[in-house]
């Protein structure tokens, strides 16, 4: 089965636009997680949704958004971008939240470069 | 503040070496740990520990845990360049959030 597919896979914005991300999960899946990953920072979570319903929030400002549909697919946006928002974006996905021994799958990631 | 960090950062070595990598963790209502192998794109999932002192092998790779001195290391035995990567290591929140906070990981090189 597909695994998690995240779109596009490079971008180039300038400062002060705004972007969007887009992830769908592997089938079946109902939980969405995002991740900023920098050289320095390694990997930062940002949010997790589940059932449409945001779980967790990382601290991030809230410039960073995100959303989920009823099909779980989700979108992360960023708004008003700055030159320290470059970098790798990965989605994951899971089962669920609850369940132990639940194990995260990554997609391939969205890599965003400010300029 | 939950915290998860690696160690070293980076290094390099030869075919045939065998490397260990470190991980400590202070994660509130720790659940488990995880090891990922990251090349050039997504992170692919290696073990999740649970219990103290019992170790889980794949091939040259095996990872133990200890819950008591809260750290974790991964082993690769017989190093080949393809191991190169960088290695993630996550701790998971058994409480209500259930999420995971990721080390910075460790780069690793190997040279032919």
């Amino acid at each position: 089965k597909a695994g998690v597919t995240q779109t596009p896979r490079y971008l180039i914005k300038t400062r002060g636009q705004q972007v969007t991300l887009s992830c769908s999960p592997i089938s079946g899946h109902r939980s969405v997680s995002w991740y900023q990953q920098t050289p320095g920072q390694g990997l930062q979570f940002l949010f997790e949704y589940f059932s449409e319903t945001q779980r967790n929030k990382g601290n991030f400002p809230g410039r960073f958004s995100g959303r989920q549909f009823s099909n779980s697919r989700s979108e992360m946006n960023v708004s008003t971008l700055e030159l320290g928002d470059s970098a790798l974006y990965l989605c994951a996905s899971r089962l669920n939240p609850g369940a132990q021994g639940n194990t995260i799958y990554f997609g391939e990631g969205s890599w965003l470069t400010v300029v | 503040e939950d915290k998860v960090v690696q160690s070293p950062l980076s290094l390099v070595v030869h075919e045939g070496d065998t490397v260990t990598l470190n991980c400590s963790y202070e994660v509130t209502n720790f659940r488990s740990l995880l090891w990922y192998k990251q090349e050039k794109k997504a992170p692919t999932f290696l073990f999740m520990l649970t219990s103290s002192g019992i170790e889980k092998k794949s091939g040259r790779l095996s990872s133990i845990l200890d819950k008591k001195e809260l750290f974790s290391i991964l082993n690769i035995t017989a190093t080949q360049t393809g191991d190169s990567a960088i290695y993630l290591c996550a701790g998971k929140d058994g409480g209500a959030t259930n999420k995971l906070i990721f080390g910075t990981g460790t780069l690793l090189a190997v040279q032919p």
